[in-house]
């Protein structure tokens, strides 16, 4: 069965740095999102992507973070700027379009920042 | 206000035992309803997806979902230890919008 890849599976980063999450969504879905989860919290959203631009984003997703899509097959998740509190998983999403398209998740970066 | 509520347990059965979870909202908007799986260091697995009232059914699996009362649930029959993992529920008003979850209930089933 398809499935969304992410890489890499850990991260671990100084306060201040940049890091890019990657994801590979799922060949013919269209609709891409970002969802985090902090240590014994909610899933919470993040963004959605649609046809190469942003379709909805939380307040979370603030100037120091932001997606690409670079090529035909990777989505990715840069945050500028990296701070304690952003230390979480970060799971990348996607779906196809249409009514009866519920999102299929990859199983996560955890990004941990010192 | 988008809001949904779960008991987060921990919920511990005996193998062969019907589990019922549970979710509450209070976003009277919302029309589509998903459970998801999670094991430990996972990502979340689809389990059942349900568009606005009424039940769904897919092997040990039923979805419920009662807008009039913004409570849905999820049963378990014949739990199995592989079934051991916390459960989310999640929701949104329109297709393709962000999801709502709640915070997971975590299921223990013994052998």
């Amino acid at each position: 069965e398809p499935e969304v890849t992410q890489t890499p599976s850990h991260q671990v980063t100084q306060m201040g740095q940049e890091v890019i999450l990657r994801c590979v969504p799922i060949s013919n879905h269209l609709y891409f999102y970002w969802y985090r989860q902090i240590l014994g919290q909610k899933v919470e959203f993040l963004v959605s992507f649609y046809n190469n631009e942003i379709s909805e984003k939380s307040e979370i997703f603030d100037d120091q973070f932001s997606v690409e899509r670079p090529d035909g097959s990777n989505f990715t998740l840069k945050i500028r700027s990296t701070k304690l509190e952003d230390s979480a998983m970060y799971f990348c999403a996607s779906s196809e379009p249409g009514e009866n398209s519920p999102l299929h998740f990859g199983n996560g970066t955890r990004l941990t920042v010192t | 206000q988008k809001e949904v509520e779960q008991d987060p347990g921990p919920l511990s059965v005996p193998e062969g035992a019907i589990v019922s979870l549970n979710c509450t909202y209070s976003n009277s908007a919302f029309q589509y309803f998903m459970w998801y799986r999670q094991y430990s260091r996972k990502g979340p697995e689809l389990l059942m997806y349900t568009y606005s009232s009424g039940n769904k059914e897919d092997g040990r699996f039923t979805a419920q979902v009662d807008k009039s009362s913004k409570y849905i649930s999820l049963f378990i029959r014949d739990s199995q230890p592989s079934d051991s993992a916390t459960y989310l529920c999640a929701m949104c008003d329109q297709a393709g919008t962000a999801l709502i979850f709640g915070k997971g209930t975590t299921l223990s089933v013994s052998s």
